[in-house]
């Protein structure tokens, strides 16, 4: 049973490009869940993505975007990087089938982005 | 989300039991008590949660207090791959609640 899987584990990125993470979550979660974790900080939540739809949202800014697909995976992009965008991203996953998954949230390893 | 309240470090000798304290004093009755710890450079890993009653797996123990106001993690003997910073956060179980990450407890093991 594969867990909370993201692609690209590392990339670097110049400011004002755009970037997109990607994520696939653990068997059986349909909800996927984005934080941002700057370095010597606690990850902060971005937003969380259920049946394709954009259901809760954190203090992020508009520049800061998503998609869910039908088999539940999910991208996170992001506009007009600035060199304060540099962060671990992480992808997390849950359900909302409480009897077969129950709604503990289980995380990636994340995916390390560097803006120069 | 209710906050906690952790000490930003701890030491512990490895092979000895690890006791991480959190508080939470304004938890609601719907409230779970999760733990999860980030080795370096790592995602969060899941250890444990609990409601109410005492929980133990694998990993760890949670010991929370009759009025659940604070909480334990007991890792029973400690081992070097247990340093991390290791993060209390209460979160309902009904829909899908974000988690809201505090600053947590750095755990080092001594040798």
């Amino acid at each position: 049973d594969a867990g909370v899987t993201q692609s690209p584990t590392h990339l670097i990125k110049t400011r004002g490009q755009q970037v997109t993470l990607r994520c696939s979550p653990k068997s059986g979660h349909d909800t996927v869940s984005w934080y941002q974790q700057a370095l010597g900080q606690g990850p902060q939540f971005i937003f969380q993505y259920y049946e394709e739809e954009e259901r809760q949202r954190g203090n992020f800014p508009d520049r800061f975007s998503g998609h869910q697909f039908p088999n539940y995976s999910s991208e996170l992009n992001v506009n007009a990087l600035l060199l304060g965008d540099s962060a671990l991203y992480l992808c997390a996953s849950s359900g909302t089938d409480l009897m077969r998954s129950g709604n503990t949230i289980y995380f990636g390893e994340g995916s390390w982005l560097t803006v120069v | 989300d209710a906050k906690t309240t952790q000490p930003p470090s701890m030491d512990c000798a490895e092979g000895r039991a690890a006791n991480l304290p959190c508080n939470h004093s304004t938890i609601s009755g719907n409230e779970y008590v999760y733990w999860y710890r980030q080795i370096h450079s790592q995602g969060p890993q899941y250890i444990i949660h609990g409601l109410k009653n005492n929980e133990t797996n694998e990993m760890a123990s949670l010991i929370i207090t009759e009025d659940r106001k604070s909480s334990t993690l007991i890792l029973p003997h400690a081992t070097l791959r247990d340093t991390a910073v290791y993060y209390c956060i209460v979160k309902s179980n009904f829909g899908n609640e974000k988690l809201t990450f505090g600053t947590g407890t750095r755990l080092t093991i001594i040798p």
